[in-house]
């Protein structure tokens, strides 16, 4: 069976500092991969998305990045973190069919706070 | 960009009384999802609707896809203290492309309390 991994699941970081959360998926290949951010009692924010290795749509301008080093992982980043980074940053996958909007597996999360 | 509104935001319930969430777009979409993510956790995956018209019953979970594929309901009967979350619906656009292939617009979400 598929399951994603998420971590850290909390996560408190200062100003100006950097960040790097990490998500991976077993037991799927060549899936779908989303990065999400979820503010305080908000709805869902699509940051990234990933239909394979090394290729990343970005949804929003901000200073965030990700990546896709491997097939089943896939990195969200920042060099500088802002007060506005804060929130709730999910990760999920889904089976990747041309035309397709298949269902969207979600990690745990990991709530950060940037002080 | 498109956007998928959902009303209401908030909807307080007695336990026993029904709730209805609606999702609306101003584009025909090829699906729509439907998710639900209790306090403190992860959105979890409960339907999705293709058809036009199409109803999908789930116990007393009632889902609906508008005849023209701009609109979806969620319907309740007997709300139970364990329905308790913020239910959200997820669009699938009508028009794909390879660059937006399984991509998903959710709703702000509707957040449902139960007063047992």
């Amino acid at each position: 069976s598929q399951t994603i991994h998420q971590w850290p699941a909390t996560l408190v970081q200062p100003v100006g500092s950097p960040l790097s959360l990490e998500c991976t998926v077993e037991g799927t290949s060549n899936p779908n991969l989303y990065w999400y951010r979820q503010a305080a009692g908000r709805g869902l924010q699509l940051l990234f998305y990933s239909v394979g290795i090394g290729q990343i749509s970005s949804e929003v301008p901000q200073n965030l990045s990700a990546s896709r080093p491997q097939d089943r992982q896939f990195i969200l980043s920042s060099k500088k973190l802002l007060l506005s980074d804060s929130g709730f940053y999910l990760c999920a996958w889904s089976v990747h069919r041309a035309g397709a909007h298949n269902e969207q597996f979600f990690g745990p999360g990991t709530r950060l706070t940037v002080l | 960009g498109q956007q998928v509104m959902q009303i209401p935001q908030y909807q307080h319930v007695q336990e026993g009384e029904d709730f209805t969430t609606y999702c609306n777009s101003s584009t025909t979409l090829s699906n729509i999802q439907w998710y639900k993510q209790r306090p403190g956790g992860h959105p979890v995956f409960l339907i999705q609707l293709v058809k036009s018209g199409e109803v999908k019953k789930q116990k007393r979970l009632t889902f609906q896809f508008g005849e023209a594929k701009k609109n979806s309901s969620l319907h309740i009967t007997a709300t139970q203290t364990t329905d308790v979350g913020t239910y959200f619906c997820a669009a699938g656009i009508e028009k794909w492309s390879a660059s937006n292939t399984g991509k998903l617009i959710f709703g702000q979400g509707t957040t449902l309390q139960v007063k047992p």
